[in-house]
């Protein structure tokens, strides 16, 4: 199995400040690399997928980078909207494996 | 407007069973991959198992920590997942999602709102 590692597991920042979490995958995974979004008591969504493309209605603060083995999701100007654990995915091989989590604070 | 329901969450004894189900809408079901993936209280997420598309005659995989005990199933005539889920274990305990799988780049999206199950004595 793949085994996805994220980091940090949380972070603390302030309103207006760039946010960035990294995920890196035990084998390359070329860009099948998605993010999730999942708020307090809510289901996950999907934010970013192929790596780098922010799903349709996604704020343009999101942005997503990398490939092989390491990847970036970046929160440009933080939101207070955007208290959430966010989570990477891979997509190249079954089962499909998600990170632990990163939990971002304000 | 898409939309994923799940229901059938209880507290169940192990060794019980349980089916769960996802009622769909919005999409044409039979075109698609459905997973679940589930969530343990304050942890992180577990992807379950996918059930194909009409085109891949709605084959099925397994995550290796239910295969052999949960089986995913398709009402097409009423667009309805299922998880039926035999031989349940505590470590089952969790919230179960229902998504939709993209199947060239295998994302999830989107998510029903989850069913908590609750495997304990």
């Amino acid at each position: 199995d793949i085994q996805m590692t994220q980091s940090p597991s949380s972070q603390s920042a302030s309103v207006g400040d760039r946010v960035t979490i990294s995920c890196r995958a035990s084998q390359g995974i070329i860009r099948f690399l998605n993010w999730y979004q999942q708020r307090p008591g809510k289901a996950p969504k999907l934010l970013i997928y192929g790596a780098s493309s922010l799903k349709s209605g996604v704020p343009l603060r999101f942005s997503g980078s990398g490939s092989g083995t390491d990847f970036t999701l970046t929160i440009n100007s933080l939101q207070p909207e955007d208290v959430a654990t966010y989570y990477c995915q891979q997509g190249l091989s079954p089962p499909w494996t998600f990170g632990q989590g990163t939990k971002v604070e304000i | 407007e898409v939309q994923l329901v799940e229901s059938g969450g209880a507290l169940v004894q192990p060794g019980g069973s349980l089916r769960l189900s996802c009622a769909v809408s919005g999409f044409i079901f039979s075109d698609y991959y459905m997973d679940w993936v589930r969530q343990a209280p304050e942890k992180g997420l577990e992807w379950v198992g996918r059930s194909k598309n009409n085109a891949n005659r709605y084959g099925t995989d397994y995550a290796a920590s239910v295969k052999g005990r949960f089986t995913i199933s398709r009402d097409e005539s009423n667009n309805i997942l299922f998880l039926e889920m035999n031989s349940l274990k505590i470590e089952d305990t969790g919230l179960y999602y229902c998504t939709r799988g993209d199947m060239m780049n295998n994302w999830f999206d989107p998510w029903g709102q989850g069913t908590l199950v609750t495997v304990s004595s």
